[in-house]
């Protein structure tokens, strides 16, 4: 069965750097895209960026552009969600999901990774 | 602000029906497919509806998705107290070249 496992919570200082995993099994990783989804608490979803794991190839939110850095190693099938320069509202859980193309909407997504950012 | 618009919350009595809407523009909801996700509290979403109003394996035929112009709509029938959760929609804008969702609608089951 396809699943997404993400790494565990994370607390980061102002300023600071975060790097979440996401671990695909269950189907053929290079075969869809990884996107990166967060949710600040009590808020909405947020799209951040998608990464194709076949070429290495990114797409990100204009908002996030110059601070977030997405990633993957494909002999371990992870996909990574690399944020930097954090501040305080950058406190969310972060979701990595799958998606069979670049457009399309996710299908299956990773149980999430909270981040608080906190001096 | 949500680049797509839904109301905040939505009520209905167990076995009732309700709708959530979901309204956007020609970028993204009238030029691209809509998805429906349920979130229940501290969990991911989960897809409930892709392209516009295909269920994925596992889905009951109590939720559906339609489409018009650039509105969408998810239907649920014979609501039961499991469905209290909060519904996202979800789409491709092309003029933005990203992902963009909905705020959310709290369903309640009174």
């Amino acid at each position: 069965q396809v699943q997404l496992v993400q790494s565990g919570a994370e607390v980061k200082k102002p300023g600071a750097s975060v790097k979440v995993s996401c671990k695909a099994s269950g189907y053929t990783f290079t075969g869809y895209y990884i996107h990166w989804v967060r949710q600040a608490p009590g808020q909405g979803l947020e799209w951040m960026g998608w990464i194709n794991p076949h070429s290495g190839g990114t797409n990100y939110a204009q908002k996030f552009q110059g601070r977030v850095t997405l990633t993957r190693d494909t002999s371990i099938s992870t996909a990574y969600m690399d944020l930097s320069r954090l501040r305080s509202d950058d406190t969310a859980v972060y979701y990595c999901a799958r998606a069979e193309y670049s457009t399309s909407s996710p299908d299956y997504w990773g149980q999430g990774t909270l981040v608080t950012v906190s001096s | 602000q949500s680049v797509l618009t839904q109301p905040p919350s939505v009520s209905a009595a167990p076995g009732q029906k309700v709708t959530i809407s979901c309204s956007g523009s020609s970028s993204n909801i009238g030029n691209n497919y809509v998805s429906w996700y349920q979130q229940l509290p501290g969990t991911a979403p989960k897809l409930l509806i892709y392209d516009d109003n295909k269920r994925p394996s596992g889905i009951p035929d109590r939720f559906s998705g339609s489409k018009s112009g650039t509105s969408a709509t998810l239907g649920i029938t014979g609501l039961q107290t499991g469905d209290e959760a909060d519904y996202y929609c979800g789409t491709w804008d092309s003029s933005l070249s990203a992902g963009v969702f909905g705020g959310g609608t709290k369903l309640t089951v009174l």
